[in-house]
């Protein structure tokens, strides 16, 4: 079975701090993962896949296969990064679900 | 732009009700699914679906059924509305699973059950 677990639910920061949101997964074979935002009243949107090996508004996220973690970060958060983050991870194949974790409220204050 | 688009953006339902929540992407995606978003609880997959006519159960599939006709439309159906399926439930579509596939939403459809 497939798992995302996020442990924190809220994380608080001051503008300019640095940021790190914490994803650990559970999955036997080779897990493909990803982040998930979404800003208030707009749609749940992908920020960024671990595949693309990308950053994305400042975001990088790096899959560690031994400590099973694609923990998000940012070296120094915006006000415009409040949001709901959802890590999530699916398997390659066309049956695949795909499954997100319980989320993790990111508030940064000015 | 890819379009997620749920038929209802908010309903109230009476319990015992036979609910229907609409679904219909204009992508030609193979995969489509229904989620209830709950706080603290995160997104949790009711039921997929990566064929037309086929679907599988997700985690938490009591108490729903689904429906995939044709491809563009995926039904989420509460065959008897209970309060405890008051929630915000999303659909989603994407291609088949792999690491560069992106899972698109619909804008949502809060359902109160009264």
């Amino acid at each position: 079975a497939q798992r995302v677990t996020q442990p924190e639910k809220l994380l608080s920061v001051f503008k300019g701090a640095p940021v790190e949101l914490k994803c650990n997964y559970s999955y036997s074979g080779s897990p493909e993962l990803f982040w998930y935002v979404q800003y208030s009243r707009q749609r749940l949107q992908l920020l960024l896949r671990h595949i693309s090996r990308e950053s994305i508004k400042g975001f990088t996220a790096d899959l560690n296969k031994g400590e099973t973690s694609f923990h998000l970060k940012k070296p120094f958060a915006q006000e415009e990064d409040s949001a709901m983050y959802y890590c999530a991870l699916s398997v390659s194949g066309a049956n695949s679900k795909l499954t997100f974790g319980k989320g993790i409220t990111l508030s940064v204050r000015p | 732009d890819v379009k997620v688009t749920q038929s209802s953006r908010y309903l109230v339902k009476r319990t015992g009700e036979k609910v229907f929540l609409e679904c219909v992407q204009d992508m030609d995606h193979e995969n489509m699914f229904w989620y209830r978003q709950d706080p603290g609880l995160g997104l949790r997959l009711i039921y997929f679906s990566y064929d037309v006519k086929m679907k599988e159960k997700g985690d938490i599939p009591e108490g729903y059924s689904v429906s995939r006709e044709k491809k563009e439309r995926f039904s989420l159906i509460l065959e008897s509305a209970s309060t405890n399926q008051t929630s915000m439930y999303l659909c989603a579509s994407s291609t088949p699973g792999g690491g560069e596939t992106e899972a698109f939403f619909g804008q949502g459809t809060r359902l109160t059950v009264v």
